[in-house]
């Protein structure tokens, strides 16, 4: 079966730098995605990792490795808009590229 | 407006009425799918949809059935609702599935909140 992992909590101050990790463990595996979702709202799409290395796209930056079947989130200069929950996805399983496993959230706060 | 719509938005029935909940995205997308999320369990993919007239099981598929006659639309129907599908429902739809070189965008409609009684 598909599992992933991330920390369900992460609390950081405004202005720093946080990293949320996430390990997985997949029959198959086509990328590795990150997603945003604020209270009440749908996920938005941050970033997309199909092969090893960092991502950027701004302030968020998005690293992954295969072999080490893990990847992070990072969020520099936060600001208290990202307070959000952020998922992790894998698409993939063993018939192929069409399933996408998504974990289960890393609740950020964003303190002052 | 690039957009994922859903109807309606919320919703509260009793168990065993049939319902469907309608998904449409006006990006010409060919990828569609449905997630149901629920606490502490993330959002787990229900059936999805790689083109008109083809449609295969996500992760959770039981008790749910969905249809694709066209490519804007993607309904999700609960012939017979019980109480353990309440759950906030998420359609998406994505110009592809994360093949080389692409990113895999999936865009989220705002999401359904049902409740079975």
């Amino acid at each position: 079966g598909q599992s992933l992992e991330q920390p369900s909590e992460v609390t950081a101050v405004e202005g720093a730098i946080v990293q949320i990790n996430c390990t997985y463990q997949t029959s198959g595996f086509y990328g590795l995605s990150w997603y945003q979702q604020h209270d009440g709202g749908a996920p938005t799409f941050l970033s997309y990792n199909g092969l090893d290395g960092l991502e950027e796209t701004g302030r968020f930056s998005s690293f992954l490795s295969r072999s080490d079947s893990y990847g992070y989130l990072l969020l520099q200069e936060l600001q208290m808009k990202d307070s959000a929950s952020y998922f992790c996805a894998v698409r993939g399983d063993q018939t192929g590229a069409n399933n996408l496993f998504f974990g289960t959230g890393t609740r950020l706060t964003v303190i002052p | 407006e690039a957009q994922v719509t859903q109807n309606p938005r919320y919703l509260i029935t009793v168990t065993g009425k049939k319902l469907t909940v309608t998904c449409s995205q006006n990006m010409n997308h060919e990828y569609m799918s449905w997630y149901r999320q629920d606490p502490g369990l993330g959002l787990r993919q229900i059936y999805y949809s790689m083109n008109v007239e083809v449609t295969d099981k996500g992760d959770v598929p039981e008790g749910y059935k969905v249809s694709r006659k066209e490519k804007r639309n993607f309904p999700l129907i609960l012939e017979s609702p019980s109480p353990n599908q309440t759950s906030l429902y998420f359609c998406a739809s994505s110009a592809d599935r994360g093949a080389s070189g692409s990113t895999d965008t999936q865009y989220f409609g705002p999401g359904t909140r049902l409740t079975v009684l």
